[in-house]
């Protein structure tokens, strides 16, 4: 199994402000994914962090407002830019190890937008 | 995009009873799994089903698949109070990301 040690695991930010999340795995993985969840939503696909070029981004989401970076196998980080109270969300990464399906997720970043 | 639906949406019951939580899909899929979440924390992955099972069993927990209705079932049998979480179920489709269903909220009353 792969280890994600994910951080801040919350934060208070005023809006306008931009917050870097960051996710570091234990092992190398090929896929890194972030995901975003509104309070009392499901999950939702930000964007697949590809290591080495530019992020893949889901529908509805621009790399202006969510620059992904991914240096290598076992980090990545997202950021939440211009922010407003709608980005109010827990903000998860997930990746997918060793030709597994199974999905390793970080503990979450709660963030609020105040 | 979401695929999953499940329902219900919340479901409380009292220790020791069983919980069924329902999932449906719309598109063909390699496999599926279901997923805990406690309080807004990171997601545990719970078990697996692939397309061509239909039953599957992890302690007490069972799951079941129905690839025509596409519908799946998860159930946990003789609750405790410690399975009180969110329950996802997820969608495999191929070299793709995992797309989530809405989930259910589980309350189990000691």
């Amino acid at each position: 199994s792969a280890v994600i040690s994910q951080k801040p695991s919350r934060d208070i930010c005023q809006r306008g402000t931009s917050l870097t999340i960051q996710c570091q795995v234990d092992s190398q993985v090929t896929m890194m994914f972030w995901y975003r969840q509104q309070p009392g939503q499901s999950l939702t696909l930000i964007a697949t962090a590809n290591q080495g070029s530019e992020a893949t981004y889901e529908s509805g989401f621009v790399i202006d407002k969510f620059p992904i970076s991914r240096p290598n196998l076992t980090f990545s980080t997202l950021t939440v830019s211009n922010m407003s109270p709608e980005d109010s969300s827990i903000y998860l990464c997930s990746v997918l190890w060793g030709g597994n399906t199974e999905a390793f997720f970080g503990q979450g970043t709660r963030l609020t937008v105040v | 995009s979401q695929q999953g639906e499940e329902d219900p949406q919340a479901l409380s019951i009292q220790e020791g009873e069983n919980a069924t939580m329902n999932c449906s899909y719309k598109t063909s899929i390699n496999n599926l799994q279901w997923y805990r979440q406690n309080s807004g924390r990171g997601l545990v992955h719970l078990i697996l089903i692939r397309s061509n099972e239909r039953e599957k069993h992890s302690g007490r927990l069972r799951v079941t698949l129905d690839t025509s209705k596409k519908s799946s079932s998860l159930l946990i049998t003789a609750s405790r109070a410690a399975d009180t979480a969110s329950y996802f179920c997820a969608t495999e489709a191929g070299n793709t990301p995992l797309v989530f269903g809405k989930g259910t909220r589980l309350s189990v009353i000691a």
